[in-house]
């Protein structure tokens, strides 16, 4: 019955390797997002699909990769991991983009770049 | 520059007490406030949505207003539980460029 889940929930590599993260929300959203919260634990929003298309890709290294095949996953890949990467990854969905919906997290997932 | 800036920092008050939390904004064009909830360890969690015609919103002990002549917001807290304890982040979101404007949050500790 989880809403919004994300795979790993951990996820510990060395420097230089290539991880996905991945995201399935079973709420019939349109909307899914990409989060990153850092140690300090600031929010910071990375990107936004609405239908399997992007309209959210803030200043993000382009080493990060969305992928959204179909509008319940939203799927994130992250190449060449730096250990400014480490951080908890949080997706999460809405019903739309407009802002003015709940959006509903995952649990999160917490990337340890070595 | 589009900022959302919340006080205190972090704030720890007795069982049962009263508290409120505060967030001011720059963000313009306004789209909407929200408070959420985050526990250690888990994913955000809704509390309330207000838009700019919203003056005050509540979802059970949790009562949030907005003024958006002074872009502030507040979210009070009545009769704190221990499960109250857990970080508070106002999010401001400006409209027509579905921008996500994150505070840095408020970490609250109700003690026994």
């Amino acid at each position: 019955d989880t809403a919004v889940s994300q795979t790993p929930k951990y996820l510990v590599t060395q420097m230089g390797n290539d991880k996905s993260i991945k995201c399935e929300q079973n709420l019939g959203h349109d909307t899914m997002y990409w989060y990153k919260q850092d140690s300090k634990k600031f929010l910071k929003i990375m990107f936004s699909y609405n239908n399997k298309e992007l309209i959210i890709n803030e200043t993000v290294p382009n080493r990060f990769s969305p992928k959204s095949p179909d509008k319940a996953h939203l799927n994130l890949h992250i190449n060449s991991l730096e250990l400014g990467d480490s951080a908890v990854y949080f997706c999460a969905s809405s019903q739309d983009s407009g802002g003015g919906r709940k959006s509903f997290f995952g649990p999160g997932t917490r990337l340890t770049v070595l | 520059k589009n900022q959302v800036e919340q006080s205190p920092q972090s704030l720890i008050i007795l069982e049962g007490k009263n508290c409120t939390l505060q967030c001011n904004y720059t963000v313009s064009p306004f789209s909407n406030l929200r408070w959420y909830k985050q526990d250690t360890g888990r994913g955000p969690v809704s509390l309330t949505i207000m838009t700019f015609s919203e003056n005050t919103k509540s979802n059970g002990r949790y009562t949030a207003t907005l003024d958006a002549d002074t872009k502030q917001s507040s979210l009070h807290i009545t009769a704190s539980q221990l499960s109250d304890s857990a970080s508070y982040i106002c999010v401001v979101s400006s409209s027509g460029t579905y921008k996500y404007i994150f505070g840095t949050g408020t970490r609250l500790k109700v003690l026994a």
